[in-house]
């Protein structure tokens, strides 16, 4: 069974502070990698992809890609409350069945 | 309006009605997907299809059936509802031109089997 862990949380930050947001994926051939925010009740929204190792930075966004350790993590600089949201990682099957398979879900608050 | 379209948004059925969920896309993309939400479960896969005559089950296909019927549109069917399918149902596409897996999702269908 291949998997994908988060911590469920939630994850509270003051603002302005750095959030950080921890995924470990079990498929090693994972070649593909993203991260969704989805606020309560709405649809996930893609926020980053990433797709080798190192870091990709897009605005506030930092996704950080560790194929040999399985890890990937999304850096949020300088929280707002309206990020507070569950954020969603997701992996690609190895096999390339075209299928993601997402973790619960880790839950961030940014206090005002 | 959005790419990626829902019909109905929410809804109450009893036990044992047959309820269908509809998506259509705008998007243009070729593969499309169901996916279940649960409260600490993460989004689930129930049905994929990457085209019109290739449709295929996901981890939780028990209880539910699907039609692709143009690559535009992708509907979920519940043939005989049941309480513990009480959930949060997304619609999503992907674009295999792209090589990649990244997924747009619809704005979600509450479902609440009574």
């Amino acid at each position: 069974q291949k998997e994908v862990e988060q911590n469920s949380g939630p994850l509270s930050v003051p603002e302005g502070a750095i959030a950080s947001l921890n995924c470990t994926y079990s498929d090693r051939g994972s070649q593909s990698f993203f991260w969704y925010r989805q606020y309560s009740g709405k649809s996930p929204e893609l926020i980053m992809s990433i797709y080798s190792n190192g870091d990709k930075e897009d605005g506030r966004f930092t996704a950080q890609l560790n194929k040999a350790s399985q890890y990937v993590s999304l850096l949020i600089r300088d929280s707002q409350p309206s990020d507070s949201a569950t954020y969603l990682c997701a992996v690609n099957e190895s096999s390339n069945t075209g299928k993601l398979i997402f973790g619960q879900g880790t839950t961030l608050q940014v206090k005002p | 309006d959005a790419d990626v379209t829902q019909t109905p948004r929410n809804r109450i059925t009893k036990t044992g009605k047959r309820i269908m969920l509809e998506c259509s896309q705008t998007k243009g993309h070729d593969r499309m997907y169901w996916y279940r939400q649960d409260p600490g479960l993460g989004l689930r896969l129930i049905y994929y299809s990457f085209d019109v005559k290739d449709i295929n089950k996901g981890e939780i296909s028990d209880g539910y059936s699907v039609s692709r019927q143009a690559q535009a549109k992708f509907s979920l069917s519940l043939e005989s509802a049941i309480p513990n399918q009480t959930a949060l149902y997304f619609c999503a596409t992907s674009d295999s031109r792209t090589g990649n897996t990244e997924a747009f999702f619809g704005q979600g269908t509450r479902l609440t089997v009574v």
